[in-house]
Formats: C-alpha cells, structure tokens, sequence
C-alpha cells in the first residue's frame, strides 16, 4: 500500500494568513492526489483533483502543486470558513489511501 | 444535483453483518464514467477506502477489508451496498457512500452513517 503523510498535523493560523499544508507519499502516484476540506460532523469536501486541478465551485484561493511524491496545498489569505481539517488522497493505485490530516485551527 | 444518502442499522453486534446501502438521486448510478465507493472514518484510523463498484457489478477491495467485504448495484434501484461480514469493535466508524470519477477524486458524498459494534 502507498502510505500518505502530511505536516503539520496541526497548525494554527489567522484570518489572512498564507497557510501551506505538505502531504507526502511513499511513493510515486504521478499527479495523482486529491485534496479534502472536513468540518467537524460533516463529509468531506473534494477541493483539488490531479494535485493542481480546483473543483468546481471552490474559491480560488486554494491551490495545489508538486508531482510524484511531494505536493503542497495553499491557502492564499486564510478565510473564517477554512478552519478545517484537510486531507490528501491518492488515487494513483488500490488501495485508495488517504493522509492523516491537518487541522487548521 | 446528485446526491448520496447511506441508510442501514446504527448498531450491530460483534460477529454479525454490517449492512448499509447507498441510495442514489438526482442521477444514475448507470453511468460509465464513474465508481460508487465506501470510505469509512473513525478516529483512531482516519479516512479508510473500503472498495468501489462500477455500475456493472465489477469491484475493487482493500486488500485489509477484502476478505469480509461484498460491494454491490441495484441498479433498479438506484443504489449500492456494503456488506461486511463477521464485524468486530474495531469497524465501529463512520461510513460514508461516495462518487469518484476516473482518474478524480471523490467529488459526491452522503452524510455520513454511524455504525456502532457492540452487543
């Protein structure tokens, strides 16, 4: 299985603020990542696809880069709505594994 | 829109079947451009992909949960299921149904169903 890691596991952020959130892989999944904004009692929500790809509807201030093993996601200025728990996945190879999060907070 | 809803028991005892299904609406599950899955969450293990099935009946299991799990369409119906046998406490979790496009990501998603495993 490709183990998924990300840093920090939680950061603390304010309103404004230029967050980076890093999400590893054990290897290779290509661009093959998505990335998911969970609030507390709720589904996660799709925000990037194919590492850099916003889903539809999704603010633009979020965005995503890297390839093979290293990705980031970004929050340009740091909205009230976005603090969250985000969440990477690769879809590169079963089994679908997931990161263990990051909360913002 | 599309939208998922997961319905089944709440509690199940240790050793039992845990049964839920996935009813799909304002959409058909017919569909060849993308897969029905179950992702499961608890806090101790996170986010767990347990399998997709195509709307043909072809399916893709963890390999963790492969031998105690059936994913399956009713296309009739406009749903999918999960079925996982022989569950213990540590399949006590959330699971949610979800809709993943080829080479996407999981962009549909039901609220969420809390199944507990306890006798």
């Amino acid at each position: 299985d490709i183990q998924m890691t990300q840093s920090p596991s939680t950061l603390s952020a304010s309103v404004g603020d230029r967050v980076t959130i890093t999400c590893r892989a054990s290897q290779s999944i290509a661009s093959w990542l998505a990335w998911y904004q969970q609030k507390p009692g709720k589904a996660p929500k799709l925000l990037l696809y194919k590492a850099s790809t916003l889903e539809s509807g999704v603010p633009s201030r979020f965005s995503g880069s890297g390839s093979g093993t290293e990705f980031t996601l970004t929050i340009s200025s740091l909205q009230p709505d976005d603090f969250a728990t985000y969440y990477c996945q690769q879809y590169n190879s079963s089994p679908f594994t997931f990161g263990p999060g990051t909360k913002v907070d | 829109q599309l939208q998922l809803q997961e319905s089944g028991p709440g509690l199940v005892k240790p050793s039992e079947t845990l049964s839920l299904t996935c009813n799909v609406s304002g959409g058909s599950i017919f569909s060849s451009s993308y897969y029905w899955g179950w992702i499961r969450q608890t806090p101790g293990k996170g986010l767990e992909w347990i399998g997709n099935v195509y709307y043909s009946g072809s399916s893709d299991y963890n390999p963790s949960l492969k031998s105690r799990v059936t994913l399956s369409v009713d296309m009739s119906k406009n749903q999918f299921s999960l079925r996982l046998t022989s569950v213990t406490a540590a399949d006590t979790a959330v699971y949610y149904c979800a809709r993943q496009g080829y080479h996407y990501g999981f962009d549909v998603w039901g609220q969420g169903a809390m199944v507990t495993v306890s006798s």
